[in-house]
């Protein structure tokens, strides 16, 4: 199955300021997958990101604060603009990968943000 | 929300006991899935059920699919401290590849 290079692995980033997250695939991937996961809770799908084409995003979420950029099959950054504290959360990138005659998907190692 | 939903919220076990976490979605599924979270950081894929599919086994995890419920069962046997960590499960859906995941389970396995 594909590996994931995500970093930064944590931040701790002023309110205003913006943060940009990326994720290094080591093969080429059509789909990857944008998620945020606030302090307990769940994983919640923020934008998926074709190669070539503009991020689908999530309702409730919009590219003016998630902008997203995918470049080529093996690589995506994810930016979270203009931060609040609300925006503290880990956010996850992930690829889908063949495991045999399944379909799983595969995970970044997670950025943890904290804004102050 | 079409999030699913798992209970326990949490669970405590002895080593050597067996946890089991139960799922359930409220969309049509094409598979149901599996995750393992330790500590916040990256999820790793345990284990994929198909819709057609009623239990699948894996090493000392345990699968169960209900589709007239829609709900699931993830049992893990013989269990381990290592085995702490949170569980998550994710529907993947008909014609799409997002997943939508339950809210999840944290195990705690005392040695």
């Amino acid at each position: 199955s594909a590996v994931i290079s995500q970093k930064p692995s944590r931040d701790i980033c002023q309110r205003g300021t913006s943060l940009t997250i990326q994720c290094q695939v080591d093969s080429q991937v059509t789909m990857m997958f944008w998620y945020r996961q606030q302090p307990g809770q769940s994983l919640t799908l923020i934008a998926t990101a074709n190669q070539g084409s503009e991020a689908t995003y999530e309702s409730g979420f919009v590219i003016d604060k998630f902008p997203i950029s995918r470049p080529n099959l093996t690589f995506s950054t994810l930016t979270v603009s203009n931060m609040s504290p609300e925006d503290s959360s880990i956010y996850l990138c992930s690829v889908g990968a063949r495991r045999g005659g399944d379909y799983g998907y595969t995970f970044g190692s997670g950025t943890r943000l904290t804004v102050v | 929300s079409q999030q699913g939903e798992e209970d326990p919220q949490a669970l405590s076990i002895q080593e050597g006991e067996n946890a089991t976490m139960n799922c359930s979605y409220k969309t049509s599924i094409n598979n149901l899935q599996w995750y393992r979270q330790n500590s916040g950081r990256g999820l790793v894929h345990l284990i994929l059920i198909r819709s057609n599919e009623r239990e699948k086994h894996s090493g000392r995890l345990r699968v169960t699919l209900d589709t007239s419920k829609k709900s699931s069962s993830l049992l893990i046997t013989a269990s381990r401290a290592a085995d702490t960590a949170s569980y998550f499960c994710a529907g993947g859906r008909y014609n799409t590849d997002k997943l939508i995941f339950g809210t999840g389970t944290r195990l705690q396995v005392f040695p």
